[in-house]
């Protein structure tokens, strides 16, 4: 069973960066995924879709400040210079055949 | 502008049923596989449903196989869902997503909808 796991929570200070983990079940290493940001009382916005050899695509308007990594079976999530509205949850993705669509469980994200 | 607009959503009892809608604009609609993703209050994201580009697929989450319906209206830009046999766990936020690359069916959401709340209760 395929089965995506976040931290549920991380925190940076306003400037600095901050690195998100989304960790693929065993098995599964080979998966790509998107990495959504939702900002509080609004919906998902789709940020990059990032391959298992590190390789990403971000979406339409989304800053250089955003950036995709993988190793093994974790993909990651880096935000550098963080600014207030970075604020929010960040779920990333995954799909496949049988599988359909998986989520992970989310991590809020705290700028101090 | 590419957008997906979500309507339908509101207050109903357990048991009835609703239909939602999800209205798409600034793309070629019938090209591209879409699916419904819900949200629980304080909860995180669900996938629910997914129909095919022409609508000759269809699958659904366990959690919602023989009670709800997703199809679509290509001529229309048009998505819904069908909700049969509402229960209290159904209460979300429903969005409606396209996957990232046209004829693809599956993948990465690249647009969203605002989202529809549903709220089932007496």
């Amino acid at each position: 069973q395929l089965v995506l796991t976040q931290s549920p929570s991380a925190s940076a200070s306003l400037g600095a960066s901050v690195k998100l983990t989304c960790t693929l079940s065993s098995g599964h290493s080979g998966y790509a995924i998107a990495w959504h940001q939702q900002p509080p009382e609004k919906g998902p916005r789709y940020l990059m879709k990032l391959k298992s050899d590190g390789s990403h695509s971000k979406g339409d308007g989304i800053p250089d400040r955003f950036s995709g990594s993988s190793s093994g079976a974790e993909r990651y999530l880096t935000i550098s210079s963080l600014q207030s509205e970075d604020e929010a949850d960040y779920y990333c993705q995954t799909w496949g055949t049988g599988i359909h669509v998986v989520f992970g469980g989310g991590t809020k994200l705290t700028v101090l | 502008q590419v957008q997906l607009v979500e309507s339908g959503g509101g207050v109903v009892q357990p048991g009835r049923s609703l239909r939602l809608s999800c209205a798409a604009s600034g793309f070629t609609f019938s090209t591209y596989g879409m699916h419904w993703v819900r949200q629980a209050p304080g909860k995180g994201l669900e996938w629910v449903a997914v129909i095919w580009y022409d609508g000759s697929n269809k699958y659904y989450a366990d959690s919602v196989k023989g009670r709800f319906t997703i199809s679509r209206d290509n001529s229309k830009n048009t998505l819904y869902l069908q909700m049969n046999s509402l229960r209290a766990e159904d209460t979300a936020v429903y969005y409606c997503a396209r996957v990232e690359h046209y004829y693809d069916n599956i993948g990465a959401f690249d647009i969203w909808g605002q989202g529809t709340m549903v709220t089932v209760s007496s």
